[in-house]
């Protein structure tokens, strides 16, 4: 168990750029989710995938943000056209879902800054 | 919607003392009530969980018990260390939703 890596650790970018994260969950974790945190603020919700399928998106995902996982694996979090808004910790979490209580595992995050 | 409403910090102890930290919450259903803890450059941490009314979570001399009445689920320990400084997150899900979290609420313990 290496836990959940993300990818990079720390981003600077210029608005209007676009942006990609990536993160690799615990393996044969069935689940996996994207937080944002911003400063003195909890991690708030933006999408989470079973497998590969992406079941629920946060009103918070605009359409500047694409989350994918191909074959269920690994992630990636891209953010299109780069706002000062988006400056943030995005977070990733991974669990495996067998009914009852949910036990995620969250990376240490990569902070994004945007100029 | 769900909401978690935790004290403002940072809280500012020092060793040996007894620490709250005060999480009220507002549920549609019967929430499971977690706490997690972030190190300083770490990911956050599962510290412990209750996910039923009255159920008391406990873990590293940390401790939470649900309360549905006043719908709240304090965290206490009785004697902190320096190692406990973190910032420490209240967060509630329900059955058909993903986690909601407080705002967090920084602990500081002086030697």
């Amino acid at each position: 168990d290496t836990g959940v890596s993300q990818d990079p650790r720390h981003k600077i970018t210029k608005r209007g750029q676009n942006v990609t994260f990536r993160c690799d969950p615990i393996s044969e974790h069935n689940r996996l989710y994207w937080y944002r945190q911003t400063l003195g603020q909890g991690p708030e919700f933006l999408t989470y995938f079973q497998n590969e399928a992406q079941l629920e998106k946060s009103r918070l995902l605009s359409d500047r943000f694409s989350a994918e996982r191909p074959k269920g694996s690994f992630s990636t979090l891209e953010i299109q056209r780069t706002e000062q808004g988006d400056s943030a910790m995005y977070l990733c979490a991974s669990s495996l879902r067998t009914g009852g209580f949910e036990k995620l595992f969250f990376g240490s995050g990569t902070q994004l800054s945007v100029l | 919607g769900d909401s978690v409403t935790q004290m403002e910090g940072p809280v500012t102890l020092s060793e040996e003392a007894f620490l709250t930290i005060n999480c009220t919450y507002t549920a549609t259903g019967y929430p499971s009530l977690f706490w997690y803890v972030q190190y300083p450059g770490e990911g956050l941490q599962l510290l412990l969980k209750a996910t039923k009314a009255d159920d008391k979570g406990s873990n590293k001399g940390f401790e939470a018990t649900y309360r549905k009445e006043t719908t709240s689920f304090h965290l206490e320990k009785g004697s902190v260390q320096v190692s406990d400084s973190a910032v420490y997150f209240c967060a509630l899900s329900d059955p058909l939703s993903t986690l909601t979290f407080g705002k967090g609420t920084m602990l500081l313990v002086s030697p």
